[in-house]
């Protein structure tokens, strides 16, 4: 069965350093989303593409945080300088597009730990 | 005031029991309403989606939406060892995949 990869699946930095993500979703999904989930509370939306356009990033911290979907496909999320309170799970989702009734796929996501 | 209140429990039950898990929310403009369950170290996995109000059935599992009193239920019968996981719920205006927002989750063991 097809799956949303992500790498690393954790990732250990220190206060101040920049920190990269990636996404490669299931193949032939043109919309691709970037979830924050905090321990103990609900992913939170990031950042949504459609294709390699950002559709709505109104949540994502722009000061520190960017992504990018350059061809359409695969996608990284950037923050730089890491801050303690970044500390989280990132998760990358993926639908074939935003009809009412398609499905989202999550990744496995990427636990972040900043000390 | 969170749009999306949900227990945290933790819930524990013994194996076979019947598993009642609830959200309330305060937006009445929802229209779509999705239960995601999320093993640990995992990300979430779709279980059931519901457009409005109603029931919908899926072996095991009931999902109920009543709009009326904006509140929503999973329901898990006969549950299962395996179901011991994190049940998140979501909800959205505008598809199962715009702009969802999501419970803070229910941490469900069932011991065996």
């Amino acid at each position: 069965e097809a799956e949303v990869a992500q790498s690393p699946r954790y990732k250990i930095t220190e206060k101040s350093q920049a920190v990269a993500f990636w996404c490669d979703p299931i193949s032939g999904h043109a919309t691709l989303y970037w979830y924050r989930q905090i321990l103990g509370q609900g992913p939170e939306l990031l950042v949504q593409f459609q294709d390699e356009s950002v559709v709505d990033d109104s949540q994502l911290p722009k000061d520190r945080f960017s992504a990018e979907r350059l061809k359409g496909v695969d996608s990284t999320l950037k923050i730089q300088p890491a801050e303690l309170g970044d500390s989280a799970m990132y998760l990358c989702a993926s639908s074939i597009g935003t009809a009412s009734n398609e499905k989202l796929f999550f990744g496995s996501g990427t636990q972040l730990s900043v000390l | 005031q969170k749009e999306v209140e949900q227990d945290p429990g933790p819930l524990s039950v013994p194996e076979g029991a019947i598993v009642s898990l609830n959200c309330t929310y305060s937006n009445s403009a929802f229209q779509y309403f999705m239960w995601y369950r999320q093993y640990s170290r995992k990300g979430p996995e779709l279980l059931m989606y519901t457009y409005s109000s109603g029931n919908k059935e899926d072996g095991r599992f009931t999902a109920q939406v009543d709009k009326s009193s904006k509140y929503i239920s999973l329901f898990i019968r006969d549950s299962q060892p395996s179901d011991s996981a994190t049940y998140l719920c979501a909800m959205s205006l505008g598809g199962a995949t715009n702009k969802l927002i999501f419970g803070t989750g229910t941490l469900l063991a069932v011991q065996p």
